[in-house]
């Protein structure tokens, strides 16, 4: 079946530290790829996505490429905040069944220290 | 409402007792999620709606656990007789369109069952 891989955490970084946090996948069909980030006492939100191979899905400075090659979307940011410390979830979506299936990864927290 | 709701954000039960969850999605979305997440885990599919049509529920667990959207909108989670490796939070999902992984999740429902 469907499944994404990711980095076991936790993470510690200072801050403007450079991060990746690397995320594999498998999957039968063609997916679309996520970043989800879980902020302390807040639900899952969308962080950046990628529908295609070679696509590059940014926001707020993270940056995510979609490597068919290499069936990865390892997610990086040139200089981590505080306000960045959070749980990230690795995810990818294949039509099944007349809908899009949302398979998500462990979840990899970052914590960043000042 | 401006985002998922769900409810009750916390639930103690003892074992044996029934539960009812609670999500009020987003007005207008087509598409609603029920997600299990353990402690430190990511999120793991329960089952899907389409409007008021459940086209999946290949996660649920056992036959304990049951869910409705009888009008296409607010949607309930229902476990009967719980165990304690029912404990986890629930999430409730919902998107604009049946054809996307973009989706909006709530804050959750935590269960724990004593």
């Amino acid at each position: 079946g469907d499944s994404v891989t990711q980095m076991e955490g936790p993470v510690t970084l200072s801050e403007e530290a450079f991060l990746t946090i690397n995320c594999t996948y498998t999957a039968t069909g063609y997916p679309s790829l996520f970043w989800y980030v879980q902020y302390p006492g807040e639900g899952l939100q969308l962080l950046l996505k990628a529908t295609k191979a070679d696509d590059k899905g940014s926001n707020k400075g993270f940056e995510a490429t979609y490597r068919k090659e290499t069936t990865s979307f390892h997610l990086e940011k040139g200089s981590v905040q505080v306000s960045d410390s959070a749980v990230y979830f690795c995810a990818l979506s294949v039509l099944s069944g007349g809908y899009q299936k949302v398979t998500f990864g462990t979840g990899t927290k970052l914590q960043v220290i000042p | 409402g401006a985002g998922v709701s769900q409810s009750p954000r916390y639930k103690v039960a003892k074992r044996g007792q029934d539960v009812a969850l609670r999500c009020d999605p987003i007005s207008g979305h087509v598409s609603l999620f029920w997600y299990q997440q353990a402690l430190g885990q990511g999120p793991e599919f329960l089952t899907y709606f389409q409007n008021e049509a459940q086209l999946d529920k290949s996660g649920l667990p056992s036959d304990r656990f049951f869910a409705e959207r009888p009008e296409g909108s607010v949607s309930t989670l229902k476990i009967q007789r719980t165990q304690q490796e029912d404990s986890a939070v629930y999430l409730c999902a919902s998107s604009r369109r049946y054809d996307t992984g973009e989706l909006f999740f709530g804050e959750g429902s935590r269960l724990t069952v004593l």
